[in-house]
């Protein structure tokens, strides 16, 4: 069964760096886009961006770029979703997603990302 | 970006009742929109893509329609495991853009 699994939750402070991660398994993780979607306290759903990791091809949305990394390593089937510097509102839920053709099929559990001096 | 408008934004039934949900693209998104169904705690779900196509495993009461910059899903006979969030996803272009959400409570 095609799985992704995040990894933990995250305490941050402000101005600190992160990484979260997502592993597949049970597929050729080289073939299918991988999607990073935010979702605030209470809040709705936001496309943050995607990544194939056969080649590295990354995409980002407008309201992402500049804030977030995305990043994968074939080798051992895994993206990142990677920080320089966090801020307060980055507090939030992220998900990982497997895109196939125009649609986010299969879901990692989520990783919490809390940052609060 | 393409804004999707989702209404309502909560509603109220019973269990057996029929719900819709429409959701609204700012301009024609083709056939290219999703539906998930989020509980708390959880992870999104997808039931529908492409507009009517029911993703594996999904029950048959759930069916999405519509085409160009209007869709609804309908929810024929409520079960009490349907008590949860519902967004659409246009996939039409990027950024992927989702509704504002619908709660549907008992």
């Amino acid at each position: 069964e095609v799985r992704l699994v995040q990894s933990g939750a995250e305490v941050k402070k402000p101005g600190e760096s992160l990484k979260i991660s997502c592993k597949g398994s049970a597929y050729t993780f080289t073939n299918y886009w991988i999607g990073w979607v935010r979702q605030m306290p209470g809040k709705g759903l936001e496309w943050m961006g995607i990544i194939y990791p056969g080649d590295s091809d990354t995409r980002y949305s407008p309201s992402f770029q500049g804030q977030v990394t995305i990043s994968a390593d074939k080798s051992i089937s895994t993206a990142y979703l990677q920080w320089n510097s966090l801020k307060a509102s980055d507090t939030a839920m992220y998900y990982c997603a497997r895109q196939k053709e125009r649609r986010f099929d299969y879901w990692g559990q989520g990783t919490l990302v809390t940052v609060s001096s | 970006d393409i804004q999707m408008t989702q209404s309502p934004s909560s509603l109220s039934a019973s269990v057996g009742g029929r719900v819709t949900i429409t959701c609204r693209a700012s301009q024609s998104i083709s056939s290219y929109l999703n539906w998930f169904q989020q509980k708390p705690g959880e992870a999104p779900n997808l039931l529908i893509y492409t507009t009517s196509t029911l993703q594996t495993g999904v029950p048959s009461r759930f069916t999405g329609s519509g085409s160009g910059t209007d869709f609804t899903l309908t929810i024929s006979s409520l079960q009490p495991e349907d008590f949860a969030t519902y967004y659409c996803q246009q996939s039409y272009s990027t950024p992927w853009t989702f509704g504002q959400a619908t709660k549907v409570e008992i």
